[in-house]
């Protein structure tokens, strides 16, 4: 998986809780992206970095929030977890440039009760 | 209407044939289009891209893009039951400064041994 770590692996949670979710490359690639995959939809973008502290939202930001403090490192975190957040949570990394390859992690499993 | 629309399957084959997976797509600022593989509870592995219209051989797979028709394609010749797993087709849109690519849903391929 391209150098590309995340953890955990699976999460069970009650409605209302934070959640903190964790990418880790060891690429040194300049992007990094969070994604969801759901039934029907395919990958939709959350939120993406272009560098150290430097993000920007995706199509379906809503609910959640990003840090970057490391080239290696990329957090994605749900405020107040809700039913709807129930996904596999994929983090990818990338050099960007216009064939923009990314590179996926094994995926996170999250369930809100 | 989605960008971007993949057939869902399942697609099965008998071991040995000949594969063909599709996408259609509907915007023309589509310029760079990947393949990814996706084993079941595993994240998407980029299998190869292609710039513009044109083929691309990689072993037993072939990406082939029609970009007059919004069609592209990917062969995958002398199946293997390994081959059976979820396969995307992604697109880069570099010129509209979208960061994210844009996935189809996915095609799920069982190869029968």
């Amino acid at each position: 998986d391209a150098g590309i770590t995340q953890s955990p692996r699976h999460k069970v949670t009650e409605t209302g809780t934070p959640v903190t979710l964790r990418c880790h490359q060891t690429e040194n690639h300049r992007y990094m992206y969070w994604y969801r995959q759901d039934p029907g939809h395919g990958l939709r973008l959350i939120h993406y970095s272009y560098g150290v502290k430097d993000t920007d939202k995706g199509e379906v930001s809503d609910g959640y929030s990003v840090s970057r403090s490391k080239t290696e490192d990329f957090l994605l975190t749900l405020e107040s977890a809700t039913s709807s957040q129930t996904s596999v949570y994929f983090c990818a990394s990338g050099w960007g440039g216009d064939t923009n390859e990314q590179f996926f992690g094994p995926g996170t499993r999250l369930t809100v009760l | 209407q989605k960008e971007v629309e993949q057939d869902p399957g399942p697609l099965s084959v008998p071991e040995g044939a000949i594969v063909s997976l599709n996408c259609t797509y509907s915007n023309s600022a589509f310029q760079y289009f990947m393949w990814y593989r996706q084993y079941s509870r595993k994240g998407p592995e980029l299998l190869m891209y292609t710039y513009s219209s044109g083929n691309k051989e990689d072993g037993r797979f072939t990406a082939q893009v029609d970009k007059s028709s919004k069609y592209i394609s990917l062969f995958i010749r002398d199946s293997q039951p390994s081959d059976s797993a979820t396969y995307l087709c992604a697109m880069s849109a570099p010129r509209t400064g979208r960061r994210a690519l844009t996935f189809g849903s996915g095609t799920r391929l069982q190869v029968q041994p």
